[in-house]
């Protein structure tokens, strides 16, 4: 049983656009979430986070917003680059306790 | 820089033999964890310790696999008699056990198994 899904396992994108992955989630109990960015053959990279007690987080390009009540967060970045190009990770957790993560979504920017 | 370090980064081995991955964290960080991934799927939770201690292991943690932090700095992680299903990229991150939860992650080590 997933706890965390990424429906869309790639997107493509034109330079300049806005990029918008989506997360899913079912733990009621989950109270923290990032995103990480992963290039092939490398760890994850850490993005952006957020808080059950937010709804949006905003980090220069990437805007993260939570919705609690249909259990669903997006990262936005505008405007893309192609350097964003990579597999993007949603991950949760609830209180400590280790990252449950989605299975990716592969962004691609056209420039 | 003074992220977490993963060594060696490549392995390849043969099938029974045994493997030792080594993860240095970020200095002031007391949680360590390890993770695998394989193609196409998300980091999968294996253990973690909040300094020596292992507070955690994951089903998916076989008697095959040990993992140590002996004095709460330095992780290992040996896979013992190896299996091609252990052909995976194994991950470590580390944080703060309170305040900032964000975990960060290491380069990771690439396990081929023959």
């Amino acid at each position: 049983d997933q706890q965390v899904k990424q429906n869309s396992p790639s997107l493509s994108v034109q330079e300049g656009r806005i990029s918008i992955l989506n997360c899913d989630y079912t733990n009621s109990m989950f109270d923290y979430f990032l995103w990480y960015k992963k290039y092939p053959a490398e760890g994850p990279t850490f993005l952006i986070s957020i808080s059950s007690i937010k709804d949006k987080n905003e980090d220069g390009r990437f805007t993260v917003f939570l919705n609690k009540s249909a259990k669903h967060l997006s990262l936005h970045i505008v405007p893309s680059q192609p350097g964003d190009s990579a597999v993007y990770f949603c991950a949760a957790s609830a209180r400590n306790t280790p990252l449950v993560f989605g299975k990716g979504t592969r962004l691609s920017v056209i420039a | 820089d003074t992220g977490v370090s993963q060594n060696p980064r490549h392995k390849i081995t043969k099938r029974g033999q045994n493997v030792t991955f080594r993860c240095d964290p970020i200095s002031e960080h007391n949680r360590l964890y390890w993770y695998r991934q394989t193609l196409g799927q998300g980091p999968e939770f294996l253990t973690y310790f909040q300094n020596e201690a292992q507070l955690e292991k994951s089903r998916l943690l076989s008697d095959r696999f040990s993992a140590e932090r002996p004095k709460g700095s330095f992780s290992t992680l040996e896979i013992q008699r190896t299996e091609q299903g252990d052909s995976a990229m194994y991950l470590c991150a580390s944080s703060l056990a309170w305040g900032e939860e964000t975990q960060y992650f290491g380069p990771g080590t690439r396990l081929l198994v023959l």
